[in-house]
């Protein structure tokens, strides 16, 4: 099955300054890349998401790049505010068309902490 | 995006006694949905896609008979864990897919 590697575990930035987290998978079939941000007790948010035929997206301070020659795909944060701080997941599907997008291998998740 | 709400945000029960969550999907018919399962600081594991009308679909590794998955109708599915122990204690999380995956709020399992 599907594994996907996720780098740094934990990361902490001065506001303002950039956040890049990479992740890795293994499985060359997978088609769907979405990031999460999880807040303490809550369920994770859609921040971003990219599909294989895309190799970069982006949305205001928020992009993500994908390199499916060497399967790995990279969060960008630019300009980082305190309210970035979270633990931010990135996860793989393989989408055979329908629902199968909820069918996602997480990554192992990155701490992020943003110092004002 | 669908919004997915669950119930309850967190639970306690005894160990042995079963427990049921709720997933409803408030603003999309799912004919699918996905339970995964979080224990502390580590990343989430799905558990079993639930299929409206139709048996679950259960990932390696998890018991069928301990966690029950009902899906009813096109906007709740049901999770029961079933003569729980302390190490069923976790975060469970349900989810809702169009184009995306979207994520309720969790629930907060504590069996002692």
């Amino acid at each position: 099955g599907e594994n996907v590697e996720q780098h740094p575990s934990t990361l902490s930035v001065q506001e303002g300054d950039s956040a890049v987290i990479k992740c890795t998978y293994s499985d060359s079939a997978s088609n769907y890349f979405p990031w999460y941000k999880q807040e303490l007790g809550k369920g994770p948010q859609l921040i971003i998401d990219i599909r294989s035929n895309v190799g970069e997206k982006k949305d205001q301070r928020i992009a993500v790049t994908l390199n499916k020659t060497a399967k790995h795909f990279s969060l960008h944060i630019t300009e980082t505010q305190p309210e970035d701080s979270a633990v931010y997941f990135c996860a793989a599907s393989i989408n055979a068309g329908g629902t199968s997008y909820g069918k996602l291998t997480f990554g192992q998740g990155t701490i992020l902490t943003v110092h004002p | 995006g669908a919004v997915v709400s669950q119930h309850p945000s967190w639970v306690i029960c005894k160990s042995g006694t079963s427990v049921k969550i709720e997933c409803r999907s408030l603003d999309f018919q799912a004919t699918t949905m996905f339970w995964y399962r979080q224990f502390p600081k580590q990343s989430l594991m799905l558990m079993a896609t639930s299929n409206e009308g139709s048996k679950a679909t259960y990932e390696q590794g998890v018991e069928k008979d301990k966690f029950l998955i009902n899906h009813a109708s096109l906007t709740l599915s049901t999770l029961t864990v079933t003569s729980a122990h302390p190490e069923d204690s976790s975060f469970y999380i349900c989810s809702v897919s169009t184009t995306e995956a979207f994520f309720g709020q969790g629930t907060r399992l504590t069996v002692v």
